[in-house]
Order: C-alpha cells, then sequence, then structure tokens
C-alpha cells in the first residue's frame, strides 16, 4: 500500500479481555517494527520483524504480549488480558531492508476500561 | 543502559527567529533520527545521521550529530508558525537490533506569529 496501515483506528475494551491490533506494512517493506507511545511520551520499543523473522522482541512488557507477522507481509500484535496499564497508541513501522528510515502508520489508541 | 534526553521539552518561539534543541544521549551510539510529529498525527522522519560529524539540511532544519559528545542538535532557521510540532530525537543502541530505538520525551515547539 502507499503507507502504513493500522486498525482499529480506536480501540476501547474491557479489562481481562484479549485485543487484536493489525498492522499493513508499506507493501515493499521487509521490515516491521512495533511501538508502544504513552500521551506525551515518546513511543518505546516493543518488537520489530524482518520478514516473518522475529529477532529481537525485548521490549515486550509481559508474557501477555506477543506478535506475529507469518507471511511476512501483515502483522498483528495481541494482548491478552488487558489492564488499565496497557493503555496506549500503538504504533506500527516499516522499513525497506538495510533502510534506517521508518515509515510510521496512525496508530491504534487503546483505552482498557 | 541507554537514555536519551531532549532540552528544552517546550518551546515558545516568535516567527522569523532561530533556536536550538539538544538531543544528549549517555552511551555510544551508531545512528540517531530526527522525528515531527503534529498533534493526532503519526511520526514523520525527518532525518537520519549516521557517522560523527555528520548535518542534514531540509528547508529552515538542520541537524548535527557530535558522537564524542553524544550529543545532536536540530536549528531552526527564521521559525514559521507550520514548524509548530512535536520533534522527538531517537537514538539506536550500538550494537543493538534494528529498529530497537530509544526516543527522547519530545520537545513541543509553538511558532507564534
Amino acid at each position: 500500500g502507499a503507507g502504513v496501515s493500522q486498525s482499529p483506528r480506536y480501540k476501547v475494551t474491557k479489562r481481562g479481555q484479549d485485543v487484536t491490533l493489525r498492522c499493513d506494512p508499506i507493501s515493499s517493506h521487509a521490515t516491521l517494527y512495533w511501538y508502544q507511545q504513552a500521551l506525551g511520551q515518546g513511543p518505546e520499543f516493543l518488537t520489530y520483524f524482518n520478514y516473518e523473522a522475529q529477532p529481537d522482541k525485548s521490549g515486550l512488557p509481559s508474557d501477555r504480549f506477543s506478535a506475529e507477522r507469518p507471511e511476512g507481509s501483515i502483522s498483528t500484535l495481541t494482548i491478552q488480558r488487558t489492564e488499565q496499564r496497557d493503555s496506549a497508541m500503538y504504533r506500527c513501522a516499516s522499513s525497506a531492508l538495510g533502510s534506517e528510515k521508518l515509515f510510521f502508520g496512525s496508530g491504534t489508541q487503546l483505552s482498557v476500561l | 543502559e541507554l537514555k536519551v534526553e531532549q532540552n528544552p521539552l517546550f518551546l515558545s518561539m516568535q516567527e522569523g527567529k532561530n533556536y536550538t534543541i539538544y538531543c544528549n544521549y549517555s552511551t555510544t551510539s551508531d545512528r540517531l533520527y530526527w522525528y515531527r510529529q503534529d498533534p493526532g498525527k503519526s511520526l514523520e522522519s525527518l532525518f537520519v545521521l549516521l557517522s560523527n560529524g555528520a548535518v542534514k539540511q531540509e528547508g529552515r532544519l538542520m541537524a548535527s550529530l557530535d558522537t564524542k559528545a553524544r550529543l545532536s542538535t536540530l536549528h531552526i532557521t527564521a521559525a514559521v508558525h507550520d514548524l509548530s510540532a512535536t520533534y522527538f530525537c531517537a537514538v539506536g543502541n550500538y550494537g543493538g537490533s534494528q529498529g530497537n530505538l530509544i526516543f527522547g520525551k519530545g520537545t513541543k515547539l509553538s511558532v507564534k506569529p
């Protein structure tokens, strides 16, 4: 696609529910990143993929968080048993393989009530 | 642990004036990025700086990197209202995985007529 697309744009859920966020990167981009951004803060790294490989998931806050990119294109970020502290903007970005320039999506604003 | 500090965090400028935003980081890094974020929007890549002494310019913005001082600057020349946004610097852990960037808290710039 023309840009990085994320869905849904907003997600409101109740504490304890599972949520899945979706990212559709720029079609030619091999590398995909997930970041979490709290209000008034810079993004914090969660994990990234090169194609379907996930070399680094050190930023995932707990084992409730997981990400997949099974076919090396679309990725999902799943949060199980959501907690209020999970409320944040979740941003996906992509880049061409070996490129340092990241293109960010508009994000999914998650609110856990 | 790599830490990134930006200052100032808030900057109110008059149109036509010059100013500099500073980004300090705590440990060796081999790459530094500047991003712009408009309210409610995603992050837009401005500059990628990969070597000591690197200087890049785009319009009224100029970024530089001093790896020995662990300092990057974003200089604004003759500010205009359209530059009002939040500016983030981000630093990659030296030898760390691609995409595992540490962001500063951001500098919220407001340019007034």
